[in-house]
């Protein structure tokens, strides 16, 4: 099984253009989020969902959007992209919500100039 | 929102040593989380503890739930090169989505 994929691995954004970052899950899981990581801090979870059509805001929203058309994916869209938005991002995804850890993607790491 | 305090921040030391390294929150968690983080990777689940007082192993890796349910331990025992990385404690409320907030992180250094 591939897990948690996640694209794309590096870009680089000017300030003011929009991307969307991909991720796609194979293990049937509900529950999945999105987290950022600053540099020497822990994960700050942006969106995170419990199923199809259902999404909702985690800690750090602004600025970002998400949807969740289908169990598998769970893309996150950035619009006008920040220099504060220069960061990792992670994907995680859980089969439940009740006190189960996540499976990681290995990050995007975008930088905004 | 809750926060989780993570110590030490960092620590350097010699192949064979053991490690220990903490995590306390302001707050209750129903489950508490060990992750490690390899250079340019996400981060992978180690250990998971869902009751207080539970002491649970996976190989030289040792966790602990604290009584209180506000905080939590990891210790490494006879360390190894391959034991570099970063460290994240991270504690879960059974009722709130599975969301998990994050310690940030005990960044280990193993000299050979």
């Amino acid at each position: 099984n591939a897990g948690v994929t996640q694209t794309p691995k590096f870009r680089i954004l000017k300030i003011g253009q929009s991307m969307t970052l991909q991720c796609t899950q194979d293990m049937n899981h509900n529950y999945m989020y999105w987290y950022r990581q600053d540099p020497g801090m822990g994960l700050k979870l942006i969106y995170y969902s419990v199923g199809a059509g259902i999404t909702d805001k985690g800690e750090v929203p602004n600025g970002y959007n998400v949807s969740r058309s289908t169990t598998e994916d769970f893309p996150l869209r950035l619009e006008l992209a920040a220099p504060s938005q220069t960061s990792v991002y992670f994907c995680a995804s859980s089969y439940g919500g009740g006190g189960q850890g996540y499976t990681f993607g290995s990050g995007t790491r975008l930088t905004v100039v | 929102g809750q926060q989780l305090n993570q110590s030490p921040q960092s620590m350097f030391i010699q192949e064979g040593e053991d490690v220990s390294m903490n995590c306390t929150s302001s707050s209750i968690f129903n489950t508490w989380l060990w992750y490690k983080q390899d250079p340019g990777e996400g981060p992978v689940l180690l250990i998971a503890l869902y009751k207080a007082g539970e002491l649970t192993s996976n190989g030289r890796l040792t966790a602990q739930f604290g009584i209180t349910r506000k905080d939590s331990f990891l210790n490494i025992s006879a360390s190894i090169p391959s034991d570099v990385g970063i460290y994240f404690c991270a504690g879960q409320l059974t009722t709130n989505a599975g969301k998990s907030t994050f310690g940030d992180g005990t960044t280990l250094t193993v000299k050979p």
